[in-house]
């Protein structure tokens, strides 16, 4: 399957700045790439589907302006939160999506994900 | 909002025994269902993808069973050892395109 890297893997900020996330597909170029999230003791929850070149769809309750996401090329997808505060204090999460595998239907990868921590 | 459920929350499993836990999903706009494996600090691993009612996977001691009609799926573990102890994820998808909606997971703990 595709391996898949996020950078940085935790990160302290202060209210008010902006986090870059990154992930990558080492070895598979990747259209469409997902991003999520997860609370303490929720569910991963889907935030947006990055395409390449385009803009990304965001689900909703998500705000485009604040989770600015960018697929520049086949193997990175940056996930910027601007103006940070702490409610954004979260685990991040990106997926890269393959078609059909060993595993039979179209599967998602995960990366190893992003804990951000806003002070 | 869809709904997805796993049960139960946590699961303590003597080494050796077996074991199963269940996905409930929403049997209306299925295309698949997904069994994740995740330890801490690791990228969750696919385990399986599941598409037709009736579908059974089996990957070494692990299996899994989809029926989409009453929307529930089992996941087996035979002989249960150590290394098996992780949270294990179940994720529904609509769309071939779309991203996937998780439930909470299972934490299983595996005791020598």
């Amino acid at each position: 399957g595709a391996v898949v890297s996020q950078h940085p893997s935790w990160v302290i900020c202060k209210s008010g700045t902006s986090v870059k996330i990154e992930c990558r597909s080492l070895d598979f170029q990747a259209t469409t790439m997902f991003w999520y999230r997860q609370f303490p003791k929720q569910s991963l929850m889907l935030m947006a589907t990055s395409n390449e070149g385009s803009k990304a769809t965001y689900e909703q309750g998500v705000e485009k302006d604040k989770f600015l996401i960018n697929h520049a090329s086949l193997t990175l997808s940056t996930l910027t939160v601007t103006s940070a505060h702490p409610e954004d204090s979260s685990f991040y999460i990106c997926s890269v999506t393959t078609p059909a595998t060993s595993l039979g239907a179209d599967t998602q990868y995960f990366g190893p994900g992003t804990r951000l921590t806003v002070l | 909002i869809l709904n997805v459920e796993q049960s139960p929350q946590s699961l303590h499993v003597q080494e050796g025994d077996s074991t199963n836990f269940t996905c409930s999903f929403p049997s209306s706009n299925f295309y698949a269902l997904h069994w994740y494996r995740w330890e801490t600090a690791k990228s969750p691993e696919a385990l399986f993808v599941m598409t037709l009612n009736g579908d059974e996977k089996k990957k070494g001691r692990i299996s899994a069973t989809l029926n989409t009609k009453e929307g529930y799926s089992y996941l087996y573990i035979k002989g249960s050892q150590p290394e098996d102890s992780a949270t294990y994820l179940c994720a529904f998808q609509g769309g071939g395109a779309d991203g996937l909606t998780f439930g909470k997971g299972t934490h299983l703990i595996i005791q020598p």
